[in-house]
């Protein structure tokens, strides 16, 4: 089967460094996801994968290695906004995203 | 960036009654565009796959008759909750993928509908 798996939670404080890391098992893969999700509204993406190695986008970076099916994201200088849910997803063979449940992260003053 | 826009954000409706969501790609094209359902503190579920011109493909155990797609242009995909019951209170959520957007598949969210069925 298809598995995505990722921390049910986390907890970092304001001006400090998190990363979250997704494992997953699917049957084919076209690319690895991240999205952010703020409760009570739709996931808003954040970075693609697809080659190993490192993505950095401001404060967010992304990492992916294919032979180990592993991905973290890593939220620098973190804000008291970033507290939300962070979605690892995957697309495989058939160009479907397999979702991660979520891990919800929070953020201390 | 590419924007999809759903309506109504919030809906409210008495058991038995049907509700339509719309969910638009507004400047792009969107050949496909997916349906998915989140109950609090939950993950996506996919419920459908929803492909211009053709019948949607359903997900096991999405019961087609009762969650009616309809994609009949390339910037309009539709969800209806057909005789709906308090069990389909949820976050129903679409997306579009664009096409065109280069080297990946990236799908763009709309907003999302709150359905709450009494």
């Amino acid at each position: 089967g298809q598995n995505i798996d990722q921390p049910t939670e986390m907890t970092a404080t304001e001006g400090a460094i998190v990363q979250i890391n997704c494992t997953y098992q699917t049957s084919g893969f076209n690319g690895l996801f991240w999205y952010q999700q703020h409760a009570g509204e739709a996931p808003t993406f954040l970075s693609y994968n697809v080659l190993d190695g490192l993505e950095e986008k401001g404060r967010f970076s992304s990492f992916l290695s294919r032979s180990k099916g592993y991905s973290y994201l890593l939220l620098k200088e973190l804000q008291m906004k970033d507290s939300a849910s962070y979605l690892c997803a995957v697309l495989d063979s058939n160009y479907q995203l397999i979702w991660g449940a979520g891990t919800k992260l929070i953020i201390k003053p | 960036g590419a924007v999809v826009s759903q309506h109504p954000s919030r809906v409210i409706c008495k058991s038995g009654t049907s509700v339509k969501i719309e969910c638009r790609s507004l400047d792009f094209q969107a050949t496909t565009m997916f349906w998915y359902r989140q109950f609090p503190k939950q993950s996506l579920m996919l419920m459908a796959t929803s492909n211009e011109g053709s019948k949607a493909t359903y997900e096991q155990g999405v019961e087609k008759d009762k969650f009616l797609i309809n994609h009949a242009s390339l910037t309009l995909s539709t969800l209806t909750v057909t005789s709906a019951h308090p069990e389909d209170s949820s976050f129903y959520i679409c997306s579009a993928r664009a096409e065109t957007s280069g080297d990946y598949n990236e799908q763009f969210f709309g907003p999302g509908t709150r359905l709450t069925v009494l």
